[in-house]
């Protein structure tokens, strides 16, 4: 198993640009999240799913978007990139609420200037 | 609102030196405490799972114990591979699968 993979593992934007983070998993996993991390901070959920079809927003959602039309994917969408989004992105996927080990990915690091 | 403080901030131990971090937690109704494990430009690792006071958990040089206020991370004679960011996360009852992370403490142990 692969596991919960994302790419790119990098990248740099200009404000105002848009890109999608890819996020997939092969676990069966039900639940999957978007989480963010500033320098020396925790992980801060941005949005996270429960199912395919069914998604809703974390504790910073502003700026992202998200879709799960299928189990395995959960595509993180920037619409119009800000400084503000530079940050480090982890997915990662858990089987249920009640077991609920949540495993990352390696992450994509976004710089955008 | 749920608040998760983990302290020291960081720690520089000998190889060999135990010592104890910590997770202080508020919430309503704990359904459960994560322990991770994080290295420099990687994903967190799970570690633990810790789901009601008392409960303890142990896996090579580490062990987790959980009280109704805080969790506690033991590392007795830690070498320098251990040397990474632990995070503690809280799931709370009402909180579906949301986990509030903790800003974690960088562990460095010299050889």
């Amino acid at each position: 198993n692969a596991g919960v993979t994302q790419t790119p593992k990098f990248r740099i934007l200009k404000i105002g640009q848009s890109m999608t983070l890819q996020c997939a998993q092969d676990m069966n996993h039900n639940y999957m999240y978007w989480y963010r991390q500033d320098p020396g901070m925790g992980l801060k959920l941005i949005y996270y799913s429960v199912g395919a079809g069914i998604t809703d927003k974390g504790e910073v959602p502003n700026g992202y978007n998200v879709s799960r039309s299928t189990t395995e994917d959960f595509p993180l969408r920037l619409e119009l990139a800000a400084p503000s989004q530079t940050s480090v992105y982890f997915c990662a996927s858990s089987y249920s609420a009640l077991y609920n080990e949540q495993f990352f990915g390696p992450g994509t690091r976004l710089t955008v200037l | 609102e749920d608040q998760v403080t983990q302290s020291p901030e960081a720690l520089r131990l000998q190889e060999g030196e135990s010592s104890s971090l910590n997770c202080s937690y508020t919430v309503s109704g704990l359904r459960g405490l994560f322990w991770y494990r994080q290295d420099p430009g990687k994903g967190p690792e799970f570690l633990f799972t810790l789901y009601s006071a008392g409960e303890e958990k142990e896996k090579e040089r580490l062990k987790a114990t959980l009280t109704k206020k805080e969790s506690f991370l033991h590392i007795t004679a830690p070498k320098p591979e251990d040397s990474a960011t632990y995070l503690c996360a809280v799931q709370e009852e009402t909180s579906g699968s949301r986990l509030t992370f903790g800003e974690g403490t960088q562990l460095t142990v010299n050889p």
